[in-house]
């Protein structure tokens, strides 16, 4: 079976520093999906990543990094000079690739608030 | 833009009552997701749907049905209502393949019973 784990539930921290939210998974697969999304208030999840477990490259994209290390089933994710607007809830996700298996699980989540 | 819309953002509906959960996407998506989110539980699947007329169940399905008559609407259905089904319910949609792993989401139903 597959699990997600975010252990921090809740963080806070001052706007413009800089915050990792910790994502550990289990699956016995070798072959595996990773994602993360964020809910804001309004609670509409919206997509941020998709990363596959053969890529274990780091993705940057603007303020956000991603570090996905196989040895410690970790898929962290960073937000670097945090601003109020990235106060939310925040997911991480895993899928099994088997085929006809659609089942994402989630994690409980972790909820940023960024103080201005 | 893309949009998956649930009918209602907020429901109180009465111990019993048979509960309708609508959810319709605009994005001819095959597959459509029902989920709940619950304060420390995160999102658990209830239900989902890989083409029209078609179910699956997910990992918490008991106590709820589905119906997917047409291919862009997706119907959440509590037979008998309970208390511990209040909760927040998540409708989803993605397309078909690897390339489409995103999954859209609505903005949510927040459901009392009471």
């Amino acid at each position: 079976a597959q699990k997600v784990t975010q252990a921090q539930t809740e963080i806070s921290v001052v706007e413009k520093e800089d915050v990792t939210l910790d994502c550990v998974y289990e699956t016995r697969d070798t072959t595996y999906y990773l994602f993360w999304y964020k809910q804001p208030p309004s609670g509409e999840l919206v997509f941020l990543i998709r990363r596959n477990s053969f890529d274990e490259q780091n993705e940057i994209s603007g303020r956000y990094s991603w570090n996905f290390q196989k040895s410690t089933s970790s898929f962290n994710f960073t937000i670097t000079a945090s601003q109020v607007v990235d106060s939310a809830v925040y997911f991480c996700a895993l899928r099994i690739s088997n085929f006809g298996n659609e089942k994402l699980t989630f994690g409980t989540g972790t909820r940023l608030t960024i103080i201005p | 833009d893309v949009k998956v819309t649930q009918s209602s953002r907020y429901l109180v509906k009465r111990t019993g009552e048979k509960v309708f959960l609508e959810c319709v996407q605009d994005m001819d998506h095959e597959n459509m997701f029902w989920y709940r989110q619950d304060p420390g539980l995160g999102l658990r699947l209830i239900y989902f749907s890989y083409d029209v007329k078609m179910k699956e169940k997910g990992d918490i399905p008991e106590g709820y049905s589905v119906s997917r008559e047409k291919k862009e609407r997706f119907s959440l259905i509590l037979e008998s209502a309970s208390t511990n089904q209040t909760s927040m319910y998540l409708c989803a949609s993605r397309g078909q393949g690897i390339q489409n792993e995103k999954l859209f989401f609505g903005s949510g139903t927040q459901l009392s019973v009471l």
